[in-house]
């Protein structure tokens, strides 16, 4: 299976600290995208990492890819209570299909 | 911003019993995309849908499975004999012309609960 894994599977940080997800994978791919869940509802896109890309910004938001250890990471900096969510990452590998590893459950405490 | 909207948000039936689970992509996209989650689990794709046809599927899109655009707006998910199984969130997507080369925007989802 292609599906990444996240690490931790859940983490729980205090507001205004920093949070970060691991992603790993299996096979070779064209971009690694991360996505976040709120309990019960769709799933909402906040970044996408092409392969030949090494680390890409948005807001708080900072990804990292490294393609020969098949793993990214996703930071979140200062972080506030309206993060606590499940983010998940996703592998497109070219084909018409993404998907998605097990996802981290972040918990902020107020 | 635009969204998928998916009805309805949640279905009870019995097993055995036909479903359709309905979806409204995007106007101006071009790719499809249905996925599940059950309860506390991962996300897991079922298949994709281009060019009125479907590109990819996985091992969990069976027989039993299948799916239509039987306009221009709307994508249907059709399950022919429901089993406790199939008990999950099913979540509609969809994606411009760079499929999974850019950002899927998902629906809310609907809730199916399998008796």
């Amino acid at each position: 299976s292609q599906q990444g894994e996240e690490d931790p599977q859940a983490l729980s940080i205090q507001e205004g600290e920093n949070a970060t997800m691991n992603c790993s994978y299996k096979t070779s791919i064209n971009n690694l995208q991360w996505y976040r869940q709120n309990s019960g509802r769709g799933l909402v896109h906040l970044i996408l990492i092409r392969s030949n890309e090494r680390e890409k910004h948005s807001g708080r938001l900072r990804v990292t890819l490294d393609t020969s250890k098949k793993s990214s990471s996703l930071l979140i900096t200062a972080s506030r209570a309206a993060d606590t969510a499940s983010y998940f990452c996703a592998t497109g590998t070219g084909a018409n299909n993404l998907f998605f590893g097990t996802g981290t459950r972040l918990t902020v405490i107020p | 911003e635009p969204e998928v909207t998916q009805t309805p948000s949640h279905q009870v039936t019995q097993m055995g019993q036909e479903v359709i689970l309905r979806c409204v992509p995007i106007s101006n996209h071009l790719y499809f995309y249905w996925y599940r989650q059950i309860l506390g689990q991962k996300v897991e794709f079922l298949v994709s849908f281009y060019n009125n046809e479907i590109s990819e599927k996985s091992e969990i899109f069976d027989d039993q499975f299948s799916v239509e655009r039987p306009d221009g707006s709307n994508f249907t998910l059709k399950i022919r004999s429901t089993k406790l199984e199939d008990s999950a969130m099913y979540f509609c997507a969809s994606s411009g012309l760079g499929g999974t080369n850019e950002k899927l925007f998902f629906g809310s989802g609907t809730q199916l609960s399998v008796l």
